[in-house]
């Protein structure tokens, strides 16, 4: 079938703490992926993404590397700052030519001072 | 700056009473989505539109319409709100070929009393 899991949170972290959010997909063939953030009242913003397999999407110290043989796009990041404080949403390409998308559950991530 | 904007941000509705929720875009992309999220959920897809084409997702009931009279604009209509349709919708936008990215607008929450 096609889906993506992400792990449960929320999420809760000291500033500076290390990050990983996992997330795996199931697919045929090797569709792109994608990491959406959304702050508190507001829509999806894209984080990152990954076309293809083996690539590293970064954006705000943010890292996620499409891994092709765990089926995994983990999002990570070095250190955290109370601003990252948002949900995350592990996507991929759904198929088609119009870009349709399957989300995962999203996890909440609290950053503490 | 290119943009997905909505309008309004907060919507009050009565119970049965129609409302219309409106999505505008500056980017020039052909498809136009259309999704509901609720509260610590993933965004769920609605319909969309490629061009003027319509596409409506299997599971999308009937009370959801959607219209699109040119490329820029993109209206939600809900023809008898209920409690239940309470929710975030979220409009995005994206171009075909271009590795499926969609750009999101900022939502409108829609309370319905």
């Amino acid at each position: 079938g096609n889906s993506v899991t992400q792990m449960e949170g929320p999420v809760t972290l000291s500033e500076e703490a290390f990050l990983t959010i996992n997330c795996t997909y199931t697919a045929t063939g090797y569709p792109s992926l994608f990491w959406y953030v959304q702050y508190p009242g507001e829509g999806l913003q894209l984080l990152l993404k990954a076309t293809k397999a083996d690539d590293k999407g970064s954006n705000k110290g943010f890292e996620a590397t499409y891994r092709k043989e765990t089926t995994s796009f983990h999002l990570e990041k070095g250190s955290v700052q109370v601003s990252d404080s948002a949900v995350y949403f592990c996507a991929r390409y759904y198929g088609g030519s119009q870009g349709n998308l399957i989300f995962g559950k999203g996890t909440k991530l609290s950053v503490k001072p | 700056d290119a943009m997905v904007i909505q309008n309004p941000r907060y919507q009050v509705t009565q119970f049965g009473k129609p409302v219309t929720l409106s999505c505008s875009q500056t980017l020039n992309h052909n498809v136009m989505y259309w999704y509901q999220q609720k509260s610590s959920q993933a965004p769920k897809l609605l319909f969309h539109y490629y061009d003027k084409d319509f596409n409506n997702e299997a599971d999308t009931p009937d009370n959801f319409q959607s219209r699109r009279p040119n490329t820029s604009f993109c209206f939600l209509d809900i023809r008898s709100p209920g409690l239940g349709d309470a929710a975030m919708y979220l409009c995005a936008t994206s171009r075909r070929g271009d590795y499926n990215e969609q750009f999101f607008g900022p939502g409108t929450r829609l309370t319905v009393l």
